[in-house]
């Protein structure tokens, strides 16, 4: 069965950084892309960003161009959203997704930023 | 920034059809667009239900069904369930870095 298991919530303060994991299983993960989409509190969907893990080519929605990084790690079947500078407007649900058509998807991973 | 619009809110009674529809701010929605549908119940992650317009996931009811409607995706619900309460987003692939979900369709069974 295809599976796709992120990792724990996190709370973290403003201006700390933070990398969440999104692993996936029972297919073969190189053949396809991984996206990321955030859900603010009491809000809709918005699609961040996708990678491919076969070569790591990534496409970013503009909006969040610079704000995320995502990566991959092969190896493990596993893919990351990074902040290097999380601000209290990051906080949100994440999930994890597999290809274009998003359709298998992780647990989510609740982050929250506070001071 | 493209806009994908839903209606915000809409009832349905337990067994009565109801049909949910998703545009976009730059003009006509096509099958080029690839429109998927998603379901998502409060406390859980989105669930696939159509994508490509028209074609259910292997485990999509078979009361769910997809199509293109004056411009619009729509999703159409058939012989609607008490458990089919939930909100429905639409997602649109406009481009490489252009996949745009709409603001999501909060379906109520009353």
């Amino acid at each position: 069965d295809v599976q796709l298991v992120q990792s724990e919530a996190e709370v973290k303060k403003p201006g700390e950084s933070l990398r969440i994991s999104c692993q996936a299983s029972g297919y073969t993960f190189n053949r396809y892309w991984i996206a990321w989409v955030r859900q603010m509190p009491g809000k809709g969907l918005e699609w961040m960003g996708i990678i491919y893990p076969d070569d790591s080519d990534t496409r970013y929605n503009p909006a969040f161009q610079g704000q995320v990084t995502i990566s991959v790690d092969e190896s493990l079947s596993t893919t990351y959203l990074h902040w290097s500078n999380l601000r209290v407007s990051d906080t949100a649900f994440y999930y994890c997704t597999r290809g274009h058509d998003a359709d298998y998807w992780g647990q989510g991973t609740l982050v929250t930023v506070s001071s | 920034q493209t806009v994908v619009t839903q209606e915000p809110s809409l009832t349905v009674s337990p067994g009565g059809t109801v049909t949910l529809t998703c545009s976009s701010s730059t003009g006509p929605v096509t099958s080029d667009d690839f429109p998927n549908w998603y379901q998502q119940k409060p406390g859980q992650a989105p669930r696939a239900l159509i994508y490509s317009t028209s074609t259910r996931h292997s485990w999509t009811p078979a009361r769910f069904s997809g199509s293109l409607l004056g411009g619009r995706a729509a999703l159409t619900l058939s012989g609607v369930q008490p458990e089919d309460e939930a909100a429905y987003y639409c997602l649109l692939h406009l481009g490489d870095t252009q996949l745009v979900f709409g603001g999501g369709t909060k379906l109520t069974v009353l």
